[in-house]
């Protein structure tokens, strides 16, 4: 048990539809991040955010929308997705975001554009 | 602006044999390296890390890893593999100063082990 949990586990929405990944963690942790894992390519950083604001963003389409209401919740909001966005979904957070602390990884929520 | 390669994207081996996956890095400033491990339908969980140090790094299911700065390598080993070590693992980097905590990762290592 890492002491985050994503819900849902598993999404499938048409590229018309409005949804939102949710992200908790009771690790006492200040920065929060959300990637993107496709097939056979590396994991994308899309956002980070450290005491509640965003810090990066990494050239994330607009059709995807974090929100980070307190240092325990992180949001992504989806809309108008496309096919290509189809992909796992993980939230991790450590306990700062400068140093070598280790990220503690949610398990992901799988979502499928259609 | 750092990367990670790791050339093996599927490695079979069988019980009680040796493994090593192969990490190597490319990065203009100093880095800490990872292995992160992630089992079927779960999120990444930390294998080990370096920081600094000795250059061997022990990490937990009996995993080591052994930094080697001069040929930008961190491979990844374990004497004897069980079953329950079939997952992918993924090598990462970070860099000690700037950038915030933010990791690189490799596009993974597939291990499978058989009877």
């Amino acid at each position: 048990e890492t002491g985050v949990t994503q819900t849902p586990r598993h999404l499938v929405m048409g590229m018309t539809n409005k949804k939102s990944l949710k992200c908790e963690q009771h690790l006492g942790h200040n920065a929060m991040y959300w990637y993107k894992q496709s097939a056979k390519k590396p994991l994308e950083l899309m956002f980070v955010y450290s005491l509640e604001e965003r810090v990066e963003n990494n050239s994330v389409p607009s059709r995807f929308s974090p929100e980070c209401p307190n240092s325990s919740h992180l949001f992504l909001h989806l809309h108008t997705l496309q096919p290509e966005d189809s992909a796992l979904y993980l939230c991790a957070s450590s306990p700062r975001e400068e140093g070598g602390e280790t990220q503690y990884f949610g398990p992901g929520t799988r979502l499928l554009v259609l | 602006a750092q990367s990670v390669t790791q050339l093996d994207s599927q490695v079979p081996v069988f019980e009680e044999a040796p493994v090593e996956l192969r990490c190597n890095y490319s990065s203009s400033v100093s880095v800490y390296l990872f292995w992160y491990v992630q089992y079927p339908n779960q999120g990444l969980q930390l294998l080990l890390k370096y920081l600094s140090g000795s250059t061997l790094v022990k990490g937990i299911n009996g995993f080591e890893a052994e930094f080697n700065k001069s040929q930008t390598s961190f491979h990844l080993r374990k004497p004897s593999v069980h079953i329950s070590d079939t997952a992918e693992y993924f090598c990462a980097v970070r860099s000690v100063t700037g950038g915030g905590n933010k990791l690189t990762f490799g596009t993974g290592t597939q291990l499978k082990v058989e009877l």
